[in-house]
């Protein structure tokens, strides 16, 4: 699976939007890209997945660049809620879907 | 939906005994589910994967013979630590997959275990 890097941790102002960056330059033509997040002593919460167009739901938009190189997650209002580490994971369609955690990104959204 | 489950949420164990740990998906099933170690302050490192009916695969360095995965039926996956020493004591969080062609991954909200 092609490793992804993500900025160790970021602020936010409350109400603001949150965008969160994530490089996969190894990323391969059938890896989508994976974001979730983990608050504090929980399981990790499924956000959002996209393989190359952009892609909204309910709690987030997901930019993917045309290469494919990097993505970003927007949360588009943070709350403080929306503490938590978020990891950006690449993964292959069909090839025992594994998921293979990196360091993530902790956001701190500050009121 | 994609609700995952895990019993019992927290342990506390003296050194040398077993704990099982349970991982179930209440509203699908689950041909795939796989089980995760998080140490404080660390990322999630993958223990090992489980399929309904067939022996479970261990990532590299993971002791099959120390942490048993039994996964009987399409709801529920289990883990074992046997023979837990302190070095053991750790989260341990399990996340289930819906089946064939789903890829996406539903966690559980972990487990967990001091072993004293």
């Amino acid at each position: 699976d092609a490793k992804t890097t993500q900025p160790p941790s970021m602020d936010c102002a409350e109400g603001r939007a949150a965008n969160l960056p994530c490089n996969h330059s190894t990323i391969s033509g059938n890896e989508y890209v994976y974001w979730y997040r983990q608050i504090h002593s929980q399981g990790p919460q499924y956000i959002i997945h996209g393989l190359k167009n952009n892609e909204t739901n309910e709690m987030a938009s997901l930019i993917i660049t045309e290469d494919r190189k990097s993505s970003t997650l927007i949360l588009p209002h943070a709350t403080l809620r929306d503490t938590a580490v978020y990891y950006c994971i690449v993964r292959a369609r069909n090839t025992g879907n594994q998921f293979y955690f990196g360091t993530g990104t902790s956001l701190t959204v500050i009121p | 939906g994609a609700v995952v489950s895990q019993h019992p949420s927290w342990v506390i164990c003296k050194s040398g005994t077993s704990v099982k740990i349970e991982c179930r998906s209440l509203d699908f099933q689950a041909t795939t589910m796989f089980w995760y170690r998080q140490f404080p302050k660390q990322s999630l490192m993958l223990m090992a994967t489980s399929n309904e009916g067939s022996k479970a695969t261990y990532e590299q360095g993971v002791e099959k013979d120390k942490f048993l995965i039994n996964h009987a039926s399409l709801t529920l996956s289990t883990l074992t630590v046997t023979s837990a020493h302190p070095e053991d004591s750790s989260f341990y969080i399990c996340s289930a997959r819906r089946g064939v062609g789903q890829e996406t991954q539903y966690f559980g909200p972990g487990t967990r275990l001091l072993v004293l």
